[in-house]
């Protein structure tokens, strides 16, 4: 069955630092990848999607992630983190036939000032 | 529009009753479906419903059962709930398989 593993499940940086939030899936046939953020007490929202059209994709609020086959990877990253940023962060996979769309356990994101 | 709506957003219940979680989306998708969502487990999928008139489960569908009632509505119905199902629970909608899902705002639910 399709899965999707985030590693940490905190990460910390200091204001204005290098944002990295690892995302790896598991399957022969890449999936459909997506990146989620929650914001406390509310509802996900879609930060950027990999569609197989390109490999990097830029996503909203400065973010953007680099789809790798060979890693079996979909990273999201920014190079400049803001107060703003902290939040909880969601990859989830969909096979491209479709089916059902599948969730890493999140990694929670603090910026210290 | 209104986007996905849930129904309620706060409910405490005894171990031992009853009740539906109601979901309904205004953008025409066709997939629709439940998740719950526990510390340090991220969104775990309970139910899953492709079209209307189908439902598959998910990764953790004991103690729970769905409905869809049509293309809009979806809905999750605990019937006899315990303390472990204590949690925040979301409704999603999506279209095509790459398109994003939309998500409700979420109803936190206790079993006491």
């Amino acid at each position: 069955a399709q899965s999707v593993t985030q590693l940490g499940s905190h990460v910390s940086v200091s204001e204005g630092a290098l944002v990295l939030l690892r995302c790896n899936y598991s399957s022969s046939v890449p999936p459909y990848l997506f990146w989620y953020v929650q914001y406390p007490n509310q509802g996900l929202q879609l930060l950027l999607k990999y569609t197989s059209a390109a490999t990097l994709v830029k996503g909203i609020n400065g973010f953007e992630a680099e789809f790798k086959k060979s890693e079996t990877s979909f990273h999201l990253t920014k190079p400049s983190a803001h107060m703003s940023d902290a939040a909880e962060y969601f990859c989830a996979v969909i096979p491209q036939g479709g089916g059902k769309l599948i969730f890493g356990q999140g990694t929670e994101l603090s910026v210290k000032p | 529009n209104a986007g996905v709506t849930q129904t309620p957003k706060f409910q405490v219940l005894k171990t031992g009753q009853s009740m539906t979680l109601q979901c309904a989306q205004d953008m025409n998708h066709n997939s629709m479906y439940w998740y719950r969502q526990d510390p340090g487990m991220g969104l775990r999928l309970i139910y899953y419903s492709a079209s209307e008139g189908t439902t598959d489960k998910g990764e953790v569908p004991n103690g729970y059962n769905v409905s869809r009632l049509n293309k809009r509505e979806f809905s999750l119905r605990l019937e006899s709930a315990a303390p472990s199902q204590t949690s925040v629970y979301f409704c999603a909608s999506s279209g095509h398989g790459d398109t994003e899902a939309f998500f409700g705002q979420g109803t936190r639910l206790t079993v006491v």
